[in-house]
């Protein structure tokens, strides 16, 4: 089953603007990640937060965790047309399989000039 | 995108064709992993290759068939395929013992006529 699940589906902001998006999943995890792609190209890994962290900062980017609602926050601050992209929330299986990444269908979010 | 590389970019090809896949990583990373990315779906795993042995086939059909030559090297061959297989391929790397970073080439876009 569909591990990781993005909302919403898609969101459009003024540049300058904050961004936050958000994934909920269903099983224990190790970590989740958040990635990036832009149209018609590979994902690009943005952070990682690990199950015992609760908030992570990279940039612009803020990442919560809260694993007993098993669910996640990006947040991008003082968004930029350049951030216009799908945004992807990841989950390992967990166990001997945290190679394996299970994606959710993404959130589309456009940022106009 | 240097660090995972995929030909070719785009692919059109008739449902009896053979055709053939390429992904490289430079990272020097264990593990390699087959994507495919449909519209309005999430990203399916297709195949993982852990040190060049296959440890993951998700229920994919036989008529794409991957190939790991050595830990840099990915192949995925494909014959008769059905227009429903048109997608955008996905190859990435990650070393296996870490978090699980992947790192994705740019994709081969497939449209199959």
């Amino acid at each position: 089953s569909q591990q990781g699940e993005e909302d919403p589906q898609a969101l459009s902001i003024q540049e300058g603007e904050n961004a936050t998006m958000n994934c909920s999943y269903k099983t224990s995890i190790n970590n989740l990640q958040w990635y990036r792609q832009n149209s018609g190209r590979g994902l690009v890994h943005l952070i990682l937060i690990r199950s015992n962290e609760r908030e992570k900062h990279s940039g612009r980017l803020r990442v919560t965790l809260d694993t007993s609602k098993k669910s996640s926050s990006l947040l991008i601050t003082a968004s930029r047309a350049a951030d216009t992209a799908s945004y992807f929330c990841a989950t390992d299986a967990g166990g001997g399989s945290n190679y394996k990444l299970t994606f959710g269908k993404g959130t589309l979010l456009t940022v106009n000039p | 995108e240097t660090g995972v590389t995929q030909t070719p970019r785009h692919l059109v090809m008739g449902m009896t064709n053979k055709k053939s896949l390429k992904c490289e990583q430079h990272l020097g990373h264990n593990a390699m992993y087959w994507y495919k990315q449909s519209a309005k779906k999430p990203l399916e795993l297709m195949f993982v290759y852990n040190f060049k042995e296959q440890t993951e086939n998700n229920s994919v059909p036989s008529r794409f068939s991957p190939e790991c030559p050595n830990s840099s090297h990915l192949f995925l061959h494909l014959h008769t395929l059905q227009p429903e297989d048109s997608a955008l391929y996905l190859c990435a790397s990650s070393q296996v013992q870490s978090y699980n970073e992947q790192f994705f080439g740019p994709g081969t876009r497939l449209t199959v006529l």
